[in-house]
């Protein structure tokens, strides 16, 4: 079956630091890739995706490359601010799996909190 | 505005009292899916619906009901709830349309069964 594995948080940085937050998935297909996002209070937003290997997701500062060889989406960000401190959540999509219902297979979510 | 909206936000009830969380969407989707999010373990599906009286279920099912007799609602149903569904829910919809994976999100309802 398809799965997400994220690296366990909190992850706790200064403002302005290099933040990585690994992902490494397995799944029976091709699937797409995404990273969500989940501010204190609210419910998850879409950051940015990658549809095949090679491709490069960006949004806000952020980025990830789908590496099909290292089966990984890590994300990636030059120089965080306070406003970033959320949970992130590394999610794969994959409609040739068994379970086509389920749209998204998420992994365990990674905190970060940025200090002033 | 679009907008995934769930009710109640907050919740605090007694073991065997039934429950309904409700969900409606105004993007005309056609895919409506409900999730609990537990520490660690990240969000695992409850069920979902693909269209008006569709549904199915998804990793986590036991103790939920769902229906889905108009496109926009989609309401969760805890027939007894148990202490285990203590849980944050989240209802998501989407255009059913392969891998593009952008589902969109309720803002959570957090419940705690005593």
């Amino acid at each position: 079956g398809n799965s997400v594995t994220q690296m366990e948080g909190p992850v706790t940085l200064s403002e302005e630091a290099f933040l990585t937050i690994n992902c490494t998935y397995t799944a029976t297909g091709y699937p797409s890739l995404f990273w969500y996002v989940q501010y204190p209070g609210e419910g998850l937003q879409l950051l940015l995706k990658a549809t095949k290997a090679d491709d490069k997701g960006s949004n806000k500062g952020f980025e990830a490359t789908y590496r099909k060889e290292t089966t990984s989406f890590h994300l990636e960000k030059g120089s965080v601010q306070v406003s970033d401190s959320a949970v992130y959540f590394c999610a794969l999509s994959d409609l040739s799996s068994d379970n086509a219902g389920n749209m998204l297979t998420f992994g365990g979510g990674t905190r970060l909190m940025v200090k002033p | 505005e679009a907008q995934v909206t769930q009710n109640p936000r907050y919740l605090i009830t007694v073991t065997g009292k039934k429950l309904t969380v409700t969900c409606s969407q105004n993007m005309n989707h056609e895919y409506m899916s409900w999730y609990r999010q537990d520490p660690g373990l990240g969000l695992r599906q409850i069920y979902y619906s693909m269209n008006v009286e569709v549904t199915d279920k998804g990793d986590v099912p036991e103790g939920y009901k769902v229906s889905r007799k108009e496109k926009r609602n989609f309401p969760l149903i805890l027939e007894s709830p148990s202490p285990n569904q203590t849980s944050l829910y989240f209802c998501a919809s989407s255009l059913w349309t392969g891998n593009t994976g952008e589902l969109f999100f309720g803002e959570g309802s957090r419940l705690t069964v005593l």
